[in-house]
């Protein structure tokens, strides 16, 4: 069974600061999707990374993909409260005899920014 | 385009009491997808499916049922609604394109309770 462990669970800073969320497994994804989550509401995704070492930005969030395809990471640049949210790391599972698309989730991170 | 809807938003059941839960498309997916979601887990596969007529187990599928008889509709069936069942509810659907992993469009999620 592939598992992904997400780490902080909880952060809670100012704005202005930086932050790094951890997703990390000791299996192989073929690709990794990260996704927020506000109250009330389903996930919506931000993105996908592929490639190993591949490093993605999205305005000042910077996702990047582990060279072994195990682990990823989320950097906020500069938080705002806007950034305030569920953040989940979803890994898709090693294709066997065909894509079925299913996502293995993180735990999530609950991000709270402070004005 | 409504995009995917979930049918009912909230809903109270005594332990033993059946419920169906309504999920539709309207975005010509071939992939539906059945969520539960825990405090500090995540999000949890509970059923699939890869196209109308066919359903698959995903991770936590006990006490559950689902059903695709319409391409734009997958319903979610608890035949015997215990206590554990206490969740939030995601339905999602996906294209699928060969080799890699696409989007996943949730929708907004059924609160149940279940005294």
């Amino acid at each position: 069974t592939q598992l992904l462990e997400q780490s902080p669970q909880f952060l809670s800073i100012q704005e202005g600061e930086n932050l790094t969320v951890y997703c990390n497994s000791s299996s192989v994804f073929s690709s990794l999707q990260w996704y927020r989550q506000e109250p009330g509401e389903g996930p919506v995704l931000l993105v996908t990374v592929v490639t190993g070492g591949e490093v993605k930005k999205l305005k000042r969030l910077t996702f990047q993909f582990g060279d072994a395809r195990k682990d990823s990471s989320l950097h906020i640049t500069a938080a705002q409260p806007g950034d305030t949210g569920l953040y989940l790391c979803a890994g898709v599972q090693s294709h066997g005899s065909g894509n079925t698309g299913k996502l293995i989730f993180g735990q999530g991170t609950t991000l709270q920014v402070k004005p | 385009n409504a995009g995917v809807t979930q049918t009912p938003k909230f809903r109270v059941l005594k332990t033993g009491q059946s419920m169906t839960l309504l999920c539709a498309q309207d975005m010509n997916h071939e992939y539906m997808y059945w969520y539960r979601q825990d405090p500090g887990m995540g999000l949890r596969l509970i059923h699939y499916s890869v196209g109308e007529g066919t359903t698959a187990k995903g991770e936590v599928p006990d006490g559950y049922n689902v059903s695709r008889l319409k391409k734009q509709n997958f319903l979610l069936g608890l035949e015997s609604a215990a206590p554990s069942q206490t969740s939030v509810y995601f339905c999602a659907s996906s294209y699928i394109t060969a080799g890699r992993a696409d989007t996943q469009y949730f929708g907004p999620g059924t609160r149940l309770t279940v005294l």
